[in-house]
């Protein structure tokens, strides 16, 4: 069965400083879609990314970036230069390979990042 | 581009009374997807449907739940006879085709069971 792991539970870093959010996940699938979510305290989830499984490149994003380990499962998240708006929860998630389409997302539990001034 | 929208943004409810919630996906996305997140959860899928039918239901959704999507626009998600585990943020989501097409979520519907 797929899962997605977030073993941080909650962290907090002082602005500006970089912050790494950990994913690892598992599938049986060879074919298969990695995303990040962000989750401000208004409560709308808001798309950051997609990745597919062929695709190994990492990513960066203005302050964002995104290594994705295809040999340790993981698809980690860094926060480069935090500032306080990037307080939010962060949740990782992977399409379930449901009969012909991917069309279920599966979440982890997500972290919730505190970025103090 | 409008994105998803949802209404009410909260609902309180006594325990047994049925509930109703909207949601409006952006214009042009086929895909239709309802999510339930507990506090201090991920959202966990509940159902999906492409157009007007509906696909897939997840064991989650108990026969409590019903879900439309008259005519392949907004869909309705209702809940009768609420218990208080059916307290929880209702999210809905749309994308433009299935498969891995990226899902944009609302804001949510909070529902709160007394």
């Amino acid at each position: 069965a797929q899962k997605v792991t977030q073993a941080q539970t909650e962290i907090s870093v002082v602005e500006k400083e970089d912050v790494t959010l950990d994913c690892v996940y598992e599938t049986r699938d060879t074919t298969y879609y990695l995303f990040w979510y962000k989750q401000p305290p208004s409560g709308e989830l808001v798309f950051l990314i997609r990745r597919n499984s062929f695709d190994e490149q990492n990513e960066i994003s203005g302050r964002y970036s995104w290594n994705f380990q295809k040999s340790t499962s993981s698809f980690n998240f860094t926060i480069t230069a935090s500032q306080v708006v990037d307080s939010a929860v962060y949740f990782c998630a992977l399409t379930d390979f449901m009969k012909t389409s991917y069309d279920k997302v599966i979440f982890g539990p997500g972290t919730s990042l505190s970025v103090i001034p | 581009d409008t994105g998803v929208s949802q209404d009410p943004r909260h609902k309180i409810t006594k325990r047994g009374q049925n509930v109703t919630f909207r949601c409006d996906p952006i214009s042009e996305h086929n895909r239709l997807y309802w999510y339930r997140q507990t506090l201090g959860q991920g959202p966990e899928f509940l159902t999906y449907f492409q157009n007007e039918a509906q696909l897939e239901k997840s064991r989650l959704l108990s026969d409590r739940f019903s879900a439309e999507r008259p005519k392949g626009s907004f869909s309705t998600l209702e809940i009768q006879r609420t218990e208080q585990g059916d307290s929880a943020m209702y999210l809905c989501a749309s994308s433009l085709t299935g498969g891995a097409d990226t899902q944009y979520f609302g804001p949510g519907t909070r529902l709160t069971v007394l």
